[in-house]
């Protein structure tokens, strides 16, 4: 059964501090998503990330995909409280022939004070 | 365009009623998923269909629910006999590629 993990599940930041979210996952997938939540609002695309050694930058997120080591992270650069949101990772479950059952960690709640 | 929608955005029913869930996805879309977000189980996949392949229903928790899509575009999720820990905000999603998902705005299910 796969499990995906973040950690941690709840970062409080001061803006402009940076930091990184991580989301380990336990069996072999080349696909990762980051989604975005606020508060009662429904899921946002982030990234999606398709091969090892995947990189993507959108404004002060970037993401990156290690597959042999079953790990993405989320990394933070000069956090602004705009980006206090649920933040949400999730891997594709059907391996070779995936089709887009996603599992999902559990999310980290981001709040990023003045 | 126009993005996933879902409806109604909120349902409030009595235990052991049934209650229908309507997704509309994106048109041209051929893949639609359903999830479920709940406090204590974090957001589960319930259901996927793939144009007029057999849906891949292994994320149901019980055979109280069950969903079909009619014409490849609008789903229904219906659940029979609602139980308290049913409540979730049940979400759907609709991928043209099967890499993107598109999620709508979710139905809120409270279940007295």
């Amino acid at each position: 059964e796969l499990k995906v993990e973040q950690n941690p599940l709840f970062l409080s930041m001061q803006e402009g501090k940076n930091y990184t979210i991580y989301c380990n996952y336990s069996t072999t997938s080349d696909r990762l998503y980051w989604y975005r939540q606020d508060p009662g609002k429904s899921l946002e695309s982030l990234f999606v990330l398709l091969s090892n050694g995947a990189v993507k930058q959108e404004g002060r997120l970037m993401a990156s995909l290690d597959t042999k080591a079953r790990l993405s992270t989320l990394h933070i650069t000069a956090a602004v409280h705009d980006l206090s949101a649920t933040y949400f990772c999730a891997v594709d479950n059907a391996g070779g022939t995936s089709y887009g059952k996603l599992t999902f960690g559990q999310g980290t709640i981001l709040t990023v004070h003045p | 365009g126009a993005g996933v929608s879902q409806s109604p955005s909120n349902k409030v029913t009595e235990k052991g009623k049934d209650v229908e869930l309507r997704c509309d996805p994106i048109s041209g879309h051929t893949a639609l998923y359903w999830y479920r977000q709940s406090l204590g189980q974090g957001l589960e996949f319930l259901i996927y269909f793939q144009g007029n392949s057999a849906p891949d229903k292994s994320g149901l928790p019980s055979d109280r629910f069950s969903a079909e899509r009619t014409g490849g575009s609008v789903s229904t999720l219906t659940i029979q006999r609602t139980q308290q820990e049913d409540s979730a905000v049940y979400l759907c999603a609709s991928s043209q590629d099967w890499i993107e998902q598109f999620f709508g705005p979710g139905t809120r299910l409270t279940v007295l």
